[in-house]
């Protein structure tokens, strides 16, 4: 069965230091891999994905994100985090065979001043 | 171009009512999938429809319908509601996906907020 993990309800991190976001996914065949942002009573906004080729995606906001096909990781990163990059982050899967987005549990993300 | 919208922004229905709430897709964009999206289950698919057509479904009761017009416009119908359908419902579109593949980058709407009394 096809699943995607964020394992970390929540992560805090100060701002200005260096911010990492987990996803872990279990799918079959290749898979398409997205990160998505929500905002306080907001729907959810585009990140950046991975379809295939360099497995380091850059995206939105200075975000980016490593495609670790061995280790079935898709990890967020950002090298120095905002106070308004606080929001909820969700990682999704979905393969080319089969539409339908397979979602993570979502990650609360907390910049401290 | 204009963005995903949804209507309305905010309901409040009783038990037992029925609920029909509308999305219009960003223009060209065939695909439209629907999401509950609750604080204890997280995020949900209800539902995907294409050139009119139910092309997935998730795992919920038949008491939620969907359908979609020509012009790609959306409704989602929730009938006999119960306290528990209280959530943020969302609406996403996306255009035909990438080398002949079923799925890209998905644009969402801000949601309509139900709340079932």
């Amino acid at each position: 069965a096809q699943s995607v993990a964020q394992p970390e309800d929540q992560v805090n991190v100060a701002e200005g230091n260096p911010l990492t976001v987990k996803c872990t996914y279990s799918v079959s065949g290749n898979p398409y891999l997205f990160w998505y942002v929500q905002y306080p009573n907001r729907g959810l906004q585009f990140l950046l994905k991975y379809i295939t080729g360099d497995n380091l995606v850059k995206g939105s906001y200075g975000f980016e994100a490593e495609f670790n096909k061995s280790q079935t990781s898709f990890h967020l990163k950002k090298p120095s985090a905002l106070v308004s990059d606080s929001a909820l982050y969700f990682c999704a899967v979905s393969m080319d065979s089969n539409y339908q987005l397979i979602w993570g549990a979502g990650t609360k993300l907390i910049i401290k001043p | 171009k204009a963005g995903v919208t949804q209507t309305p922004r905010y309901l409040i229905k009783t038990r037992g009512q029925q609920v029909t709430l509308s999305c219009s897709p960003i223009s060209g964009h065939r695909s439209v999938s629907w999401y509950q999206q609750t604080p204890g289950q997280g995020l949900q698919f209800l539902f995907e429809y294409f050139s009119e057509t139910q092309r997935n479904k998730g795992n919920f009761p038949g008491r939620f319908s969907g359908r979609q017009f020509s012009n790609s416009r959306s409704e989602m119908n929730v009938s006999t509601l119960e306290l528990g359908d209280s959530a943020l419902y969302l609406c996403a579109s996306a255009p035909p996906g990438l080398a002949g593949g079923l799925v890209d980058t998905q644009y969402f709407g801000p949601g309509t907020r139900l709340t079932v009394l």
